[in-house]
Parts: C-alpha cells; sequence; structure tokens
C-alpha cells in the first residue's frame, strides 16, 4: 500500500534552516508529481510546492517562494523540503502528498512532521 | 493567491444533509474542474473524498457527492453519521500553475 513518511521536523530559531523529508513506498515513486502542504496550529491547510515526477518544474506558493526549496531523489524515493530564512509564521505541520494526475488531487498524505520556529 | 471561501462551520442532525460550499474566482475554480475535497477529523492527516468537481476516490461512500456552477464548488453529505464529524476543505489548481486550499469548515453533527 502507498505510504509516505515525512521526517526532519524541529525546533528552530528564526532565520534559521531546516531540511524536511518524506520517503515513499508502495508505488512507482519516479512516475508521480509530489507536493508539500503545511497546517498551521488551529489553522487551515496551505498549499506550499509542487515538484513534478522528474523533477524539472517546480511551483511554490508566494509565502515561500525564494526561501524554500523543493527536490527529489527518484533513485531512493525521497522527496526533500529545504527550508531557509524560517520565520515564526512558517510553524506548522508539513504533509507530503502524492499528487494523481489521474485525478487532479493529492490522493495520499503522510501522517505529518512538525517545525517549530522560535527563539 | 487567496484562499478559497469556505464557511467557518455547519451542523446538522444524523440523517440530515448538509452542503459546504467553496467560493473561488475565474482564475480557479472558475476555470478548472480540477476542484477536490478532503476531510480531516481532530489531529489526523487529510483524506481524499472527492476528485474533480464530483467523482469519488473508490471507498469513499456515495453519500458524499460533488459539483461546481460558475465560481463555486460545493460538497454535499447526506444521511449524516456521527464519523462525519471532522474539518472538510477544498481545494482548487489555478491559472498560476499553483494550488489553493479553501479556508476550511467545520462540521458539526448534532
Amino acid at each position: 500500500q502507498v505510504q509516505l513518511v515525512e521526517s526532519g521536523g524541529g525546533v528552530v530559531q528564526p532565520g534559521g534552516s531546516l531540511r524536511l523529508s518524506c520517503v515513499a513506498s508502495g508505488f512507482t515513486f519516479s512516475s508521480d508529481g509530489m507536493h508539500w502542504v503545511r497546517q498551521s496550529p488551529g489553522k487551515g491547510l496551505e498549499w506550499v510546492t509542487y515538484i513534478r515526477y522528474d523533477g524539472i518544474n517546480k511551483y511554490y506558493a508566494d509565502s515561500v517562494k525564494g526561501r524554500f526549496t523543493t527536490s527529489r531523489d527518484n533513485s531512493k524515493n525521497m522527496l526533500y523540503l529545504q527550508m531557509n530564512s524560517l520565520r515564526a509564521e512558517d510553524t506548522a505541520m508539513y504533509y507530503c502528498a502524492r499528487y494523481r494526475g489521474q485525478g487532479n488531487c493529492f490522493d495520499y498524505w503522510g501522517q505529518g512532521t512538525l517545525v517549530t520556529v522560535s527563539s | 493567491q487567496s484562499a478559497l471561501t469556505q464557511p467557518p462551520s455547519v451542523s446538522g442532525s444524523p440523517g440530515q444533509s448538509v452542503t459546504i460550499s467553496c467560493t473561488g474566482t475565474s482564475s480557479d475554480v472558475g476555470s478548472y474542474n480540477r476542484v477536490s475535497w478532503y476531510r480531516q477529523p481532530p489531529g489526523t492527516a487529510p483524506k481524499l473524498m472527492i476528485y474533480e468537481v464530483s467523482n469519488r476516490p473508490s471507498g469513499v461512500p456515495d453519500r458524499f457527492s460533488g459539483s461546481k456552477s460558475g465560481n463555486t464548488a460545493s460538497l454535499t453529505i447526506s444521511g449524516l453519521q456521527a464519523e462525519d464529524e471532522a474539518d472538510y476543505y477544498c481545494n482548487s489548481y489555478t491559472n498560476s500553475g499553483t494550488w489553493v486550499f479553501g479556508g476550511g469548515t467545520k462540521l458539526t453533527v448534532l
């Protein structure tokens, strides 16, 4: 079955950096686009970034553009989110999600990893 | 990239029907049938309930249905059950090549 497991969250000071990882299993990772979605405590879902199946095309929300970078290693079934210049408002649970092109939807989600930006 | 507009809360009694609206613009909901809906019980990850406006993934009960008119999409849950209580989010693709979620709606089963 499809599984997505995020890791790398933690507490970081404002201005700091963190790299999140998402390991995928149960499907052909190299064939599917992937997203990162975040949710601040008590708030709604916010789309963060998308990377195409081959890693060539990437799209970002305005709120993270220029600070966050998504990448993938299809040989390792790994998705990454490099987060730089972190701000308090980046505090959130970060989910990776598979994008199902035939359906244009986020069909599988990980359980999330919590990032807290605080001094 | 403004969030799609959803009512903060809706409620209904067991057996009743409720509808959650999701209003966007001609740059997102109005231009594409790439609208999907997600259910998120407290403390858990979101789960796909409806994709491409009105399609149900396997395993989702036919009590859940979706539709769209103009810039507004809707999720209807009929025959409400206690287990339906959760937060619901809509999502749409946009003409900027990005995606946007709604603010979320808390469904309470009375």
